[in-house]
């Protein structure tokens, strides 16, 4: 069963508009989200997180939207650049040493 | 800051032969470190986690023999991929999760890519 979806698989959006990435889990234990971009040739780097006590967390032009009740958690990229351009991975994770879940990622294109 | 150091970045290897590849954390206590394999298509595919002072536990598809690990302390872990195939390139990746509170932060080490000619 795979613990963690995300969509869309490839999104393509103008420079200055949002980008909203969706992930979803199935796991109601999880309790830390985060998200990871990898741009070509590098590993993935952690981009911004969030543990349920709340339900957004602000860093930037980068936000999660965290919806416990549906187990579902987004992160929208406001005002995008074409730096923004790269892989996307969401993930989530319980207490402890458990795994880390990863999605299977959203390829972001940003056009000037 | 934390920051997981990993090498080398790049291994071209003939089929049957071997490679290790080290991961060091810096700047924090790495209580667990994950060793993960990113395809061409960059889904990821969870090797193992080796937690300090426990058993490591292999995914399914993923054994011992093939992908011995050692995590002696809190700072370093290693993995070898034994008789390496084909179907063993990638890029390997070690996530290395710090102690802080119960549930830490995931830092991935720079990525070792494996050829196999």
């Amino acid at each position: 069963q795979q613990q963690v979806r995300q969509s869309p698989q490839s999104l393509t959006v103008w420079e200055g508009e949002t980008a909203i990435l969706n992930c979803s889990y199935e796991d109601s234990t999880f309790d830390y989200f985060p998200w990871y971009h990898q741009f070509p040739g590098e590993s993935p780097a952690l981009l911004i997180a969030i543990r349920p006590v709340s339900n957004k967390k602000e860093d930037g032009r980068f936000t999660i939207f965290f919806n416990k009740r549906e187990k579902k958690f987004s992160l929208h990229i406001a005002d995008s650049q074409p730096g923004d351009s790269a892989t996307y991975f969401c993930a989530a994770s319980g207490t402890g040493y458990q795994n880390f879940y990863f999605g299977k990622g959203t390829s972001l294109t940003v056009i000037p | 800051g934390a920051l997981v150091y990993q090498y080398p970045r790049r291994t071209i290897c003939k089929s049957g032969t071997s490679m290790r590849m080290e991961c060091q954390a810096v700047g924090f206590q790495a209580t667990s470190v994950a060793w993960y394999r990113q395809s061409p298509q960059k889904t990821f595919e969870l090797i193992a986690l080796s937690t300090v002072n426990s058993a490591i536990k292999y995914e399914q598809n993923f054994t011992q023999e093939k992908f011995p690990i050692s995590h002696p302390n809190l700072s370093f872990s290693s993995m070898t991929v034994l008789n390496a195939y084909l179907e063993d390139r990638g890029l390997y990746l070690c996530g290395a999760r710090d102690r802080t509170g119960n549930t830490g932060q995931l830092y991935f080490g720079e990525g070792s890519k494996l050829t196999v000619l």
